[in-house]
């Protein structure tokens, strides 16, 4: 079965700070990855597609890259805003695998 | 603006049988694949099922096979997750989510409806 394990679990940065966030995936996936945002309470929201593509309305602070099993998202400039848990998904013609999430925190 | 409103949620006891709906606007809903994702606070976010833009194919997570239906109406705009002889391990915040038009992972979710399993 397909994993994906995001690290690290939480993180606590500072507004300005750049942040980065992995996903590994047990096999490799070529591009077929997506970046959500979770905010408490709230359904998740897309950030990215296909490794590194920015989704419609998503501040040009957020972006991703990577292939094959190891991938990044990165915000350039931590805002207040982005206090969330984020999550990374492979995707594919059958079914959809999520990692266990990254809680970022604002200090 | 596509919007998912999900409804039907509630408190159902071992072995019962429940309804989820998820009314869809803001979009040609008979466009589109659909998937139920499932979210606890223990394993996280779960795939659950998910129906081709004309209800032809469905295909399910291993655990729920057998136990749940998906449906969907696109004459009402709504999918459908029909849940019978649920077990206590199905209590989760349900989201419909739509699938994204060419990739394949979800662009649109609505906002959840809980589901507690419990006697």
């Amino acid at each position: 079965d397909m994993q994906m394990t995001q690290s690290p679990t939480s993180l606590s940065a500072s507004v300005g700070d750049r942040v980065t966030i992995t996903c590994r995936a047990s096999q490799s996936i070529s591009t077929m990855l997506a970046w959500y945002q979770q905010r408490p309470g709230k359904a998740p929201n897309l950030l990215i597609y296909k490794a590194n593509s920015l989704a419609s309305g998503v501040p040009s602070r957020f972006s991703g890259s990577g292939s094959g099993t190891e991938f990044t998202l990165t915000i350039s400039s931590l805002q207040p805003d982005d206090s969330a848990t984020y999550y990374c998904q492979h995707y594919n013609n059958y079914s959809w695998t999520f990692g266990q999430g990254t809680k970022v925190e604002i200090k | 603006e596509v919007q998912l409103v999900e409804s039907g949620g509630g408190l159902v006891q071992p072995g019962g049988s429940l309804r989820l709906s998820c009314a869809a606007s803001g979009f040609t809903f008979s466009s589109y694949w659909m998937s139920w994702v499932r979210q606890t606070p223990g394993k996280g976010l779960e795939w659950v099922a998910k129906i081709k833009f004309d209800g032809s194919e469905r295909y399910y997570v291993d655990s729920v096979k057998g136990r749940f239906i998906i449906s969907r109406d696109n004459a009402k705009n709504s999918l459908y997750l029909e849940m019978s002889n649920v077990r206590p391990e199905d209590t989760a915040v349900y989201y419909c989510a739509r699938r994204g038009s060419g990739w394949w992972g979800a662009d649109y979710w609505g906002q959840g409806t809980l589901v507690t399993v419990s006697s």
